[in-house]
């Protein structure tokens, strides 16, 4: 039962345009969404954050988009660099409780000069 | 520096032996986490624990135990049970139970032989 879904598993984009990753959930009851970016034989680091009240948050060149109608966010980078050529990961929680994270499966973003 | 230590970044184990993987961290943070993650998959939650002398189990728990004696550490061991333990294992925390951003330490690499 894969709650957080990463439907592409890698992504390939020329370095200046914009990278677009996806990620759709079936849980009603998550209302924050994180990203994190991952090196291989790293831990994940965080990203940007989204809360449910929101559809938009900005960050430098990172914006995260949500559609709580569509139970889907986005996570656009602009301009793509070859610096963010890593797996993405989604994770979703629900406020309030243990604050435990749900985990999509990952996107593998190569960003080509 | 304030961040999360993991040690060993490489192991290796025979069948049918428990290993401890440890976790330290000194951001004065509550609560902390132990994951999993396989290749192609996400990350899957083994257990938490939201203060000193308290942990649940995660989603895939069995064959693995751990113990929360101080704030600062959190190992966890690798049981004879757990049918397959060679992964990539990552600890994480965060300030309070409430608070989704966690912050990941850098791995373990389990090889069981």
């Amino acid at each position: 039962d894969q709650q957080v879904k990463q439907n592409s598993p890698s992504l390939s984009v020329q370095e200046g345009r914009i990278s677009i990753l996806n990620c759709d959930y079936t849980n009603s009851m998550f209302d924050y969404f994180l990203w994190y970016k991952k090196y291989p034989a790293e831990g994940p680091t965080f990203l940007i954050s989204i809360s449910s009240i929101k559809d938009k948050n900005e960050d430098g060149r990172f914006t995260v988009f949500l559609n709580k109608s569509a139970k889907h966010l986005s996570l656009h980078i602009v301009p793509s660099q070859p610096g963010d050529s890593a797996v993405y990961f989604c994770a979703a929680s629900v406020t309030g409780t243990a604050s435990k994270l749900t985990f999509g499966t990952g996107t593998r973003l190569q960003v080509t000069l | 520096d304030g961040g999360i230590t993991q040690s060993p970044k490489y192991l290796f184990r025979k069948e049918g032996q428990n290993v401890t993987l440890s976790c330290e961290q000194n951001l004065n943070h509550d609560a902390m986490y132990w994951y999993r993650q396989d290749p192609g998959q996400g990350l899957r939650l083994i257990y938490y624990s939201q203060i000193v002398n308290d942990f649940q189990k995660g989603d895939i728990a069995e064959g693995y135990s751990v113990s929360r004696e101080k704030k600062e550490s959190f190992p966890l061991t690798v049981t004879s049970a757990q049918k397959n333990p060679t992964a990539f294992y990552l600890c994480a925390s965060s300030g309070t139970y409430t608070v989704s951003e966690q912050f990941f330490g850098p791995g373990t690499r389990l090889t069981v032989l």
